[in-house]
């Protein structure tokens, strides 16, 4: 299984202002995820980032919001772009080519609250 | 599309005892996986057990076993000897063969607390 790691593992922010995660993988994947989760609430797929073309997001985000990139094959960034307290939620990368039997594996996850 | 459904957000059970949790599915795939997470306080996501919609056996991890009943499309987490570093959220997701279907889609959990 592969070993992802994030930074930061939490951080405290005030609003407007705009905080990138880093999620590096110990090996090289084909597709990586970005998940919220909100306080309380189950995960959801912010987008899916595949090296050399740009990330698909799911309904309800947007690029402006969450830029991401993924230069290379083992790591990705999230952007949180001018926050608000909506914003306070666990986000979480994950690894895997997307099969149907493949288990995907998560880093452990960046803690955000926003001021 | 798919959904996850996990009718009990709490539940409780005593030490040494098994506990099973309940997860039903809905899907028009023939083709599917499910997969069981547990999230601890710190807020990781670990994975579990797996079970392919192809698969004849129920799956087993250690004390972790997956009850899978196709036709009722419900794949419940049964944990046996429970233990008090179980007590954390537990979630079951499904992933389809293509398009949208390709993500995993995750139930609400179920919050697991072991007594002493």
């Amino acid at each position: 299984s592969a070993v992802i790691s994030q930074k930061p593992s939490r951080d405290i922010c005030q609003r407007g202002t705009s905080l990138t995660i880093q999620c590096q993988v110990d090996s090289q994947v084909t597709m990586m995820f970005w998940y919220r989760q909100q306080p309380g609430q189950s995960l959801t797929l912010i987008a899916t980032a595949n090296q050399g073309s740009e990330a698909t997001y799911e309904s309800g985000f947007v690029i402006d919001k969450f830029p991401i990139s993924r230069p290379n094959l083992t790591f990705s960034t999230l952007t949180v772009s001018n926050m608000s307290p909506e914003d306070s939620s666990i986000y979480l990368c994950s690894v895997g080519t997307g099969r149907v039997q493949e288990t995907q594996y998560f880093g452990p996850g960046t803690r955000l609250l926003v001021l | 599309a798919q959904k996850i459904t996990q009718t009990q957000p709490g539940m409780f059970v005593q030490e040494k005892e098994a506990v099973t949790l309940d997860c039903t599915y809905d899907t028009s795939d023939q083709s599917y996986g499910l997969f069981w997470y547990k999230q601890p306080s710190s807020g990781e996501m670990i994975f579990l057990i797996y079970q392919g919609s192809y698969d004849e056996q129920n799956a087993t991890e250690g004390r972790y076993s997956l009850n899978f009943q196709k036709a009722r499309k419900s794949a419940n987490l049964v944990i046996s000897a429970s233990q008090l570093g179980d007590s954390a959220m537990y979630f079951c997701a499904m992933r389809g063969p293509s398009g949208s279907a390709r993500q995993l889609t995750f139930g609400s959990g179920t919050q697991l607390t072991v007594l002493p």
